[in-house]
C-alpha cells in the first residue's frame, strides 16, 4: 500500500538556520512527489513537485527538495529560513490526482 | 484567474442531519478532487471528479458522495453525520495534464454536535 511519511512533526528554527524536512514514500510504480505549505489561515499551497527527470528540484521562495530513489525519500531544503516561512509543511505523493499526505510538520521560526 | 472556492467556509450540524459542501474550480481545470483533514488522520482523500464521472474513490464509508456538474462545479453530501466527520474539508482542481499539480481551495469547516 502507499504511504508517506513525515518523521519531523514540530521544528523550531531560529531565523537564518538551514533547514531540512524528511520524508520518505512506500510507493509501487512511477510515482510523483509534492511539497505544500498551508501558512496560517490559508490555504495549502504548492512548494514543488517531481515528476520525473533531475531528481533536485527548485521550488517557490528558495525551498528545494531531492528525490533518492535508493533511500525512497523526498526531503525538503531551504538554507535559510525566514520567520516568514512559520508554517505546517505536507509532503504528498501519488499517481494522478489521488494524493496521499504525510502527517505534516509544523514549523516554527523565530525571529 | 480566481482560485478554487468553497462554500460555505463553515457549518455546523447536528449529528444525523446531512450536509452539502460545494466547490467551485478554477476556470479550465475538469478535474476536482476532494480531501478531509483532521488533526487525528491528516489529510485523506475522499474521491475525484472528471467530466462528470467519479474516476476515484478514497476509503471512506457511503455516507459520503459527491458529484460533478457539466460546468465542472462541484458538490460533496455527506448524510447521516456523525461526531467524527466533524473536520475540514477540501476541494482541489487540476487541469489534469501531465504535471498538472493540484490547487486547493480554503476548505469548509464542518462541525458535527
Amino acid at each position: 500500500a502507499q504511504s508517506v511519511s513525515q518523521h519531523n512533526h514540530h521544528v523550531i528554527l531560529s531565523e537564518a538556520a538551514s533547514l531540512e524536512l524528511g520524508c520518505n514514500y512506500s510507493y509501487g510504480g512511477t510515482v510523483n512527489l509534492f511539497w505544500y505549505v498551508q501558512y496560517p489561515g490559508q490555504h495549502l499551497q504548492l512548494l514543488l513537485k517531481y515528476f520525473s527527470g533531475d531528481p533536485l528540484v527548485k521550488g517557490i521562495k528558495g525551498f528545494e527538495a531531492e528525490f533518492i530513489k535508493s533511500k525512497f525519500s523526498f526531503n525538503l531544503r531551504k538554507p535559510s529560513v525566514q520567520w516568514s516561512d512559520t508554517a505546517e509543511y505536507f509532503c504528498a505523493g501519488g499517481a494522478g490526482n489521488m494524493l496521499t499526505f504525510g502527517g505534516g510538520t509544523r514549523l516554527m521560526v523565530k525571529p | 484567474k480566481a482560485g478554487v472556492t468553497q462554500t460555505p467556509r463553515y457549518l455546523i450540524k447536528t449529528r444525523g442531519q446531512q450536509v452539502t459542501l460545494s466547490c467551485s474550480p478554477i476556470s479550465g481545470h475538469r478535474s476536482v478532487s476532494w480531501y478531509q483533514q483532521t488533526p487525528g488522520q491528516g489529510l485523506q482523500f475522499l474521491f475525484e471528479y472528471f467530466s462528470e464521472t467519479q474516476r476515484n474513490k478514497g476509503n471512506f464509508p457511503g455516507r459520503f458522495s459527491g458529484r460533478q456538474f457539466s460546468n465542472s462545479r462541484s458538490e460533496m453530501n455527506v448524510s447521516t453525520l456523525e461526531l467524527g466527520d466533524s473536520a475540514l474539508y477540501l476541494c482541489a482542481s487540476t487541469a489534469d495534464r501531465g504535471d498538472s499539480p493540484l490547487h486547493f481551495g480554503n476548505g469548509t469547516r464542518l462541525t458535527v454536535t
